[in-house]
Order: structure tokens, then C-alpha cells, then sequence
């Protein structure tokens, strides 16, 4: 089976820099992934690391490690906007085509 | 384009009421998923379909759900009958097959309030 831990809330400062790290078990792993959710939205796509590393978009970035089993997202230049929840997610079995299994999420709130 | 497209966006019903929502999934798109987000149990996957055919109903929690894709552009979550425990927001998401990454693309939900 496949599980992901996330922390529940972060609160950050606007203009501050905030990690929010993902532990994961799956059985087969096809890479990880990061959605953003609003309030009362849709989870949209942030991210994607198949690899270990970095990857960087604009003030978002995410970074993974394949033998930890760890990936974290991180946010730069801290906006209000920013303010939602953010869910890691991997695939449920070695294939690019199966469902993702998501985190149960992290409620970030951005404080003046 | 158009995202994926669900219906109603809000529902409140009455315990024991039939419920259907629907969803038309992205122009192109070979899977179709249905997914329940709760408070407690966060975004839980209930059915998948690929090309019209259900793949995995393992997640649906009972007898009282069923899915149906009856073409490529067109999928409903019945809930029959309904109970306050149902209520939640669903989420019907698609994806094709090559996409890069992980992406799938969610509709807007349907909020449903069972009373």
C-alpha cells in the first residue's frame, strides 16, 4: 500500500520562506507530486520530481530524495495568495497510469 | 479549454434521497477518476476509468455508490440511498495517457450536504 505524512498547518510570515516536507511508503514509486488547493477550489498541479533533486518554478520549488523517501516543497517571497493547502501525492503502483494517492495535506497560512 | 466540468456544484439533500452528480471529463482525455474529500479522510480515491471501463472500484465505500461512464465525454456518481456520513465534496479529475509528470486536472467539485 502507499501512505504520505505531511504536517497538518504551517503558518509563515509574507515574505518568508516556508518547507513543507512529505514523507512517503509505496510499494512502487513513480515520482512525487504537489497540488495546491484554495479554499472552497480544486487541488491544481504545482510540481513533479520523478528524479532526486531540485526543480525550480518561480518562487516554488520541490525537491526529492528517492532513498529517504522525503520530498519537501518550498515556497519563496511568501504571498497572501498563497494561503491554501498543499498536497503531496504519488502514484498507487509502479505505472504511470495509475491513480494518485494524496497526503491528507498541509493548511499553510500566511500572517502580515 | 474547458476543464473538467462537474454537476451540481452544491447539493443538500435529504437522508435516503437519491443523489447523482456528473462530470465531463477534458475533450481527450482517457481517464476519468472520482475522488471524496473529507475533513477526516482527506481526498480519497472511489473509482477509476480508462477509455469508458472501470479499472478499480475498490474505494467505493458501499453498495449504496455506483459509477457509470457510458461514453468519453460523460461520467455520474449515484448515491442511492444517501446517508449524513456521504457528505462531502467529490471531485471528478482526468488525465491522458503520455500526459508529463503527474498531472490530473480536477473539476470544481460538488459539494454534497446530507440531512
Amino acid at each position: 500500500g502507499q501512505s504520505l505524512e505531511q504536517p497538518s498547518e504551517v503558518t509563515a510570515v509574507e515574505g518568508a520562506i516556508v518547507q513543507i516536507n512529505c514523507t512517503y511508503q509505496t510499494s512502487g514509486f513513480y515520482g512525487l507530486s504537489w497540488y495546491q488547493q484554495h479554499d472552497g477550489g480544486a487541488p491544481t498541479f504545482l510540481s513533479y520530481n520523478a528524479l532526486d533533486g531540485l526543480e525550480e518554478t518561480g518562487r516554488f520549488s520541490s525537491f526529492l530524495s528517492r532513498s529517504d523517501s522525503y520530498g519537501y516543497l518550498l515556497l519563496q517571497e511568501l504571498q497572501m495568495k498563497d494561503s491554501a493547502s498543499y498536497f503531496c501525492a504519488v502514484r498507487s503502483l509502479l505505472s504511470g497510469n495509475t491513480p494518485l494517492v494524496f497526503g491528507k495535506g498541509t493548511r499553510l497560512s500566511v500572517i502580515a | 479549454d474547458a476543464g473538467v466540468i462537474q454537476s451540481p456544484r452544491h447539493e443538500v439533500t435529504e437522508m435516503g434521497q437519491e443523489v447523482t452528480l456528473r462530470c465531463k471529463p477534458i475533450s481527450g482525455h482517457d481517464y476519468l477518476f472520482w475522488y471524496r474529500q473529507t475533513m477526516m479522510r482527506g481526498l480519497e480515491l472511489l473509482i477509476y476509468f480508462n477509455n469508458n471501463v472501470p479499472i478499480d472500484d475498490s474505494g467505493m465505500p458501499e453498495d449504496r455508490f455506483s459509477a457509470k461512464m457510458p461514453n468519453a465525454s460523460f461520467s455520474t456518481l449515484k448515491i442511492q440511498p444517501s446517508e449524513p456520513r456521504d457528505s462531502a465534496v467529490y471531485f471528478c479529475a482526468s488525465r491522458k495517457t503520455g500526459d508529463s509528470g503527474n498531472t490530473i486536472y480536477f473539476g470544481e467539485g460538488s459539494w454534497l450536504t446530507v440531512v
